[in-house]
């Protein structure tokens, strides 16, 4: 089944302790990205990837890393989360050329 | 102002009315995604338009490319259609693939 998968569905951390989101798709994907979805603000880019060890910021790169060393995997990390940083994060993927992005179920991330 | 607005922000309706949703964009865009956002959160994606109208299911999205808009709407509505509905743009001067999201207008269908 082609699908894109997020570890974990959900967290509860506390501020300053790294943490890594995964993100993995099955369906040989160029293009990658990460979204964070905050209420009454909607789906906002953070980072997103063209290919391997393609990546570039979004519209709210900071407080985040991502890496693209393999093809099917590119994920989150938060090297000193923050408060505000909880959020639910998405990741999408999808191939070239302006076909439909497959989101992942999202993660809830709770920074206290 | 936000580059994509949505309308309404709430919709409420009896099972099998005829529902609409609108989308206005202020960019220039290379295609505009309908995605569908349920209660458990996870996203499908509906439909992706450059020009036109396409139709699935109960399902129909047009959009007036001079107009910058485009709707969603959806026939004999069912409970099972309560969700939230969200409309994106792809803008064409951004390399990336980029999506712009709209808020989001949430459905609620009773039965």
């Amino acid at each position: 089944e082609a699908q894109v998968t997020q570890n974990p569905r959900y967290l509860i951390t506390v501020t300053g302790k790294k943490l890594t989101v995964t993100c993995s798709q099955n369906m040989n994907h160029e293009y990658m990205s990460w979204y964070r979805q905050d209420p009454g603000l909607g789906l906002r880019q953070i980072y997103y990837s063209m290919n391997v060890e393609v990546t570039d910021k979004g519209d709210v790169p900071e407080g985040y890393k991502v890496s693209r060393k393999e093809k099917r995997n590119f994920p989150l990390i938060l090297e000193s989360p923050s408060p505000n940083q909880t959020s639910l994060y998405f990741c999408a993927s999808s191939s070239r050329g302006y076909q439909p992005q497959h989101f992942g179920d999202g993660t809830r991330l709770s920074i206290l | 102002k936000n580059e994509v607005e949505q309308s309404p922000q709430n919709l409420t309706a009896q099972e099998g009315e005829f529902i609409t949703i609108n989308c206005s964009y202020s960019v220039g865009i290379s295609a505009l995604h309908w995605l569908q956002q349920h209660p458990g959160g996870g996203i499908v994606s509906l439909f992706m338009l450059s020009s036109g109208k396409k139709k699935h299911g109960r399902l129909i999205a047009t959009i007036n490319i001079q107009e910058k808009h485009s709707s969603l709407h959806i026939t004999a509505s069912h409970p099972r259609d309560s969700a939230v509905y969200i409309c994106a743009v792809r803008n064409p001067n951004f390399g990336n693939e980029k999506l712009t999201f709209g808020t989001g207008t949430r459905l609620t269908i009773i039965p």
